[in-house]
């Protein structure tokens, strides 16, 4: 099942810099996507979440961007800090499975002092 | 902060035993679910609950696996006759609404011998 990819399995960034996570769907039914941040050992943490009818939802550091068209959204991070340091999964949800978030494989961001 | 509260953290059973493994959701939350996360893969859903009743289930949640609220403010995930592959780390989320954000607890570990 690969409705939902992360392409990139790690990330790397320099302290203070921007962090650009992406990810990509498949499936066109999806109308609601967050992000999760995930440290070891714990439960995944909800940062930000974005409907389909926008294309850009902000929170502080963390915007998440949605270009439906490419069925695609990106998560900025800016400026990283060494918190920051977490696995990152992109989740989606459809009006057809409105109660059921497909995750992505996730991506590990370290950032560096 | 109100938080999604799992016990126990690591559970460890021998194949063909029952567990139960527990969740205290968020006070206020009405929907429910449970989620799963084999090695090194995908976080994959379960199962939702909804007003005392399962809303939705995955192909993964097969006559071995059940779910109960049985007070106001438990809900349970019981595998019935563990197998070797039931082995992951089980998360259960609970949200306000079905196109609320889900909050996660920090899993239970189980691990099938």
């Amino acid at each position: 099942d690969q409705q939902v990819k992360q392409n990139s399995p790690s990330l790397s960034v320099q302290e203070g810099r921007i962090s650009i996570l992406n990810c990509d769907y498949t499936n066109s039914m999806f109308d609601y996507f967050l992000w999760y941040k995930k440290y070891p050992a714990e439960g995944p943490t909800f940062l930000i979440s974005i409907s389909s009818i926008k294309d850009k939802n902000e929170d502080g550091r963390f915007t998440v961007f949605l270009n439906k068209s490419a069925k695609h959204l990106s998560l900025h991070i800016v400026p990283s800090q060494p918190g920051d340091s977490a696995v990152y999964f992109c989740a989606a949800s459809g009006l057809e499975g409105a109660q059921k978030l497909v995750f992505g494989q996730g991506t590990r961001l370290t950032i560096n002092p | 902060e109100p938080e999604v509260t799992q016990t126990p953290s690591h559970q460890v059973t021998q194949m063909g035993q029952e567990v139960i493994l527990r969740c205290v959701p968020i006070s206020n939350h009405l929907y429910f679910y449970w989620y799963r996360q084999i090695l090194g893969q995908k976080v994959e859903f379960l199962v939702s609950f909804y007003n005392n009743e399962i809303s939705e289930k995955s192909e993964i949640f097969d006559d071995q696996f059940s779910v109960e609220r049985p007070d106001g403010s438990n809900f349970t995930l019981k595998i019935r006759s563990t197998k070797l592959e039931d082995s992951a780390m089980y998360f259960c989320a609970s949200s306000l609404d079905v196109n609320t954000e889900a909050f996660f607890g920090q899993g239970t570990r189980l691990t099938v011998v």
